[in-house]
């Protein structure tokens, strides 16, 4: 149990192009949904925290007009990078939070800007 | 603001040697610790977290991790490797500013772990 899905795994656009990344929680309800960026050889960094029904919040740095993120249900949180440049480029993780004290991560979306 | 440091960038053990992977946190109330693993196009995978009580935790896959507030330390341990433990490890500390969630992480750097057989 307490699987939590990406989509696409991998993606590659243009530069100015708007990408789409989908977080799901796939056998439980997630009230919380997390979303991190990681670079290479780098930690996780929290970018927003989204609650369902509700307007993400945002770390402090992160674009909030660059990175939409909606949460419009319980199991399903979507990250859209918009007119993304080459140094969007990253690992994105989600992950989805049943209850305050537990998240489950998601495997990850590798975003290639060209 | 919270913080934590992961000295060790990357660690090689022997199969079958002790393990003990470095995490010293930053926080300035009672901390929530984390412990994950991270394998190649696998999420991250909760080993153990510590929230309160005993200061010793026992984790999935025979891991283990002390809290020792005095020196702000929440190290991994692992009395014999195998190999498929091989991946990145990660300590994190979790936050619950405003009752908002405990999930807001700071995540250390990491520690690669490569095993040799």
């Amino acid at each position: 149990g307490a699987v939590v899905s990406q989509h696409p795994s991998r993606v590659i656009c243009k530069s100015g192009t708007s990408v789409k990344i989908e977080c799901r929680s796939l056998d439980f309800q997630a009230t919380t949904m997390f979303w991190y960026r990681q670079f290479p050889k780098q930690s996780l960094m929290l970018m927003a925290t989204s609650n369902e029904g509700s307007k993400a919040t945002y770390e402090q740095g992160v674009e909030k007009d660059k990175f939409l993120i909606n949460h419009a249900s319980l199991t399903l949180s979507t990250l859209t990078v918009t007119s993304a440049h080459p140094e969007d480029s990253s690992f994105y993780i989600c992950s989805a939070s049943p209850v305050l004290e537990t998240q489950y991560f998601g495997p990850g979306t590798r975003l290639l800007v060209l | 603001a919270q913080s934590v440091t992961q000295p060790d960038i990357h660690i090689t053990v022997s199969e079958g040697a002790s393990l003990e992977l470095r995490c010293n946190y930053s926080y300035g109330a009672t901390p929530y610790l984390f412990w994950y693993v991270q394998s190649p196009g696998q999420g991250l995978q909760l080993l153990l977290k510590y929230f309160s009580g005993d200061t010793l935790v026992q984790g999935i896959k025979g891991f283990e991790a002390e809290f020792k507030r005095s020196q702000s330390s929440f190290n991994l341990r692992k009395p014999s490797v195998h190999w498929s433990d091989a991946a990145e490890y990660f300590c994190a500390v979790g936050s619950n500013a405003g009752g908002t969630s405990y999930g807001k992480l700071t995540f250390g750097q990491g520690t690669i772990l490569t095993v040799h057989p």
